[in-house]
C-alpha cells in the first residue's frame, strides 16, 4: 500500500520567507508527527497529532513554527520568516494510536528538504 | 527529559554480529525504546522495541537491563546491505517527549 508521502521533496527558499510542508500519512493512520534532522545530526521531534488535536506544541523551536492537521489526514507544517538555521530535512511519520501496550510503529516519509538562502 | 546517546560509528565485518548501546540514564518509567534503521535519503524505517528483558524479532535482538539505563540492539551476521544509521528512541508513550539518539553510523565492509 502506498506509505507516508511528503511535498515537496526540495525547497530553496530565501530568508524572510514563508514555507509551508505537506504530509499525507498513511490511510487508517490516525497518529502524525513532525521531526527535523538537520545535517548529519539526529531527529529532534517536533510535534505529535492525534486525530485533528496536537497536545503539546512544546517541541516546536519557536514562534514562527506551526503545524495544522484537518479532516484527521494531511497535516502541514508552515515556517514563517525563515532563517538559515532552519534548512534541515524536514521528516514526518504516521502510526497507528498510541495506546497501553506501547508505542505504535511509526512509518516515515522520505522527507523535504529545505534550504534557506 | 531522557538523554539518549550512541556512539557515532561502528565498523564491522560482513558475517559478524554488531552489538550497538545507547545509554540513557535519565529514563523514566513510562518510558519505551525503539530502535530505528535509516539509509540516506530515506526515512528512517522500525527495527525492534523493548520495555525490558530481551526482545527479538526476525532481523535483530534488544537487550535491556534490569535498570533500564542503556540498550543494546544486536544485529547478527550483518551484510554489506546494513550499512545505516542506526538511532535509539526513549519513547513516553504519551506523544510528547520522543528523543532520538545522535545516530551511530554502522559500515560493514567485505
Amino acid at each position: 500500500g502506498a506509505g507516508v508521502s511528503q511535498s515537496p521533496s526540495n525547497k530553496v527558499t530565501e530568508k524572510g520567507k514563508d514555507v509551508e510542508l505537506r504530509c499525507d500519512p498513511i490511510s487508517g493512520h490516525t497518529a502524525l508527527y513532525w521531526y527535523r534532522q538537520s545535517l548529519g545530526q539526529g531527529l529532534e521531534f517536533l510535534i505529535y497529532f492525534q486525530g485533528n488535536s496536537a497536545p503539546d506544541k512544546s517541541g516546536l523551536p519557536s514562534d514562527r513554527f506551526s503545524a495544522e492537521r484537518t479532516g484527521g489526514s494531511v497535516s502541514t507544517l508552515t515556517i514563517q520568516r525563515t532563517q538559515q538555521e532552519d534548512s534541515a530535512v524536514y521528516l514526518c511519520a504516521s502510526s497507528l494510536p498510541r495506546g497501553t501496550s506501547g508505542p505504535p510503529k511509526q512509518y516515515f516519509g522520505p522527507g523535504t528538504r529545505l534550504t534557506v538562502t | 527529559l531522557a538523554k539518549t546517546t550512541q556512539p557515532i560509528s561502528m565498523d564491522s565485518y560482513e558475517g559478524q554480529e554488531v552489538n550497538i548501546t545507547c545509554s540513557h540514564n535519565n529514563i523514566a518509567t513510562n518510558d519505551y525504546i525503539t530502535w530505528y534503521q535509516q539509509f540516506p535519503s530515506q526515512g528512517p524505517r522500525f527495527i525492534i522495541q523493548g520495555y525490558k528483558t530481551k526482545v527479538t524479532n526476525e532481523v535483530a535482538s534488544l537487550f535491556i537491563p534490569a535498570d533500564r539505563k542503556s540498550s543494546t540492539l544486536s544485529l547478527p551476521r550483518v551484510s554489506l546491505s546494513d550499512t545505516a544509521v542506526y538511532y535509539c528512541l526513549v519513547d513516553n508513550n504519551a506523544g510528547n517527549m520522543l528523543t532520538f539518539g545522535g545516530g551511530t553510523r554502522l559500515m560493514v565492509k567485505p
